[in-house]
């Protein structure tokens, strides 16, 4: 089956340092990639998308490049704010508008 | 609604006792999801609506767990004699249900069972 494996939190980092958060998956075929952001007391958001291999789906300074080859899809923003701190969910589906499979999530602190 | 509406928030129920959790989705969207979040984890599917017909309901873990959908927009879930491990944030999404198109999740309900 579909699954999806995150790297293990929580992730502390000062502003402005360069985030990287894993994320690896299973499946057959070739699924739509997702990263979520859930904010605290906050429902959960699209945070960026990747429908096809080498495509790069990016917001808000964020990216996540959809690697067939390492079946990986790694956020990164090269200087994350106070404001980023939230939780971090990567996502699949079979086909970008089904039902989605979620990684375990990563909390993200940031400090001033 | 401006966005997908869940009540209550919170509900704290007795072991043994029945719950219904409410989804109010986005006006016109097609497509509705419940997931069940486990404290510390991911969301998990439990199952798929399409308008009124339930497309997909290969995650609910067990039947005590109920849902439906009955004219297409509002959806239940109900959970009947409630067990401490049901104790959970139960999620709604919905979604155009065009090819593509983005889930928008509701805030979610905390189920605590006692």
């Amino acid at each position: 089956g579909n699954s999806v494996t995150q790297m293990e939190g929580p992730v502390t980092l000062s502003e402005e340092a360069f985030l990287t958060i894993n994320c690896t998956y299973t499946a057959t075929g070739y699924p739509s990639l997702f990263w979520y952001v859930q904010y605290p007391g906050e429902g959960l958001q699209l945070l960026l998308k990747a429908t096809k291999a080498d495509d790069k789906g990016s917001n808000k300074g964020f990216e996540a490049t959809y690697r067939k080859e390492t079946t990986s899809f790694h956020l990164e923003k090269g200087s994350v704010q106070v404001s980023d701190s939230a939780v971090y969910f990567c996502a699949l589906s079979r086909t970008s508008g089904s039902r989605l499979t979620f990684g375990e999530g990563t909390q993200l602190t940031v400090n001033p | 609604g401006a966005g997908v509406s869940q009540s209550p928030r919170y509900k704290v129920a007795k072991r043994g006792q029945d719950v219904a959790l409410r989804c109010d989705p986005i006006s016109g969207h097609v497509s509705l999801f419940w997931y069940q979040q486990a404290l510390g984890q991911g969301p998990e599917f439990l199952t798929y609506f399409q308008n009124e017909a339930q497309l997909d309901k290969s995650g609910l873990p067990s039947d005590r767990f109920f849902a439906e959908r009955p004219e297409g927009s509002v959806s239940t879930l109900k959970i009947q004699r409630t067990q401490q491990e049901d104790s959970a944030v139960y999620l709604c999404a919905s979604s155009p249900g065009r090819m593509g198109a983005e889930a928008f999740f509701g805030q979610g309900t905390r189920l605590t069972v006692v």
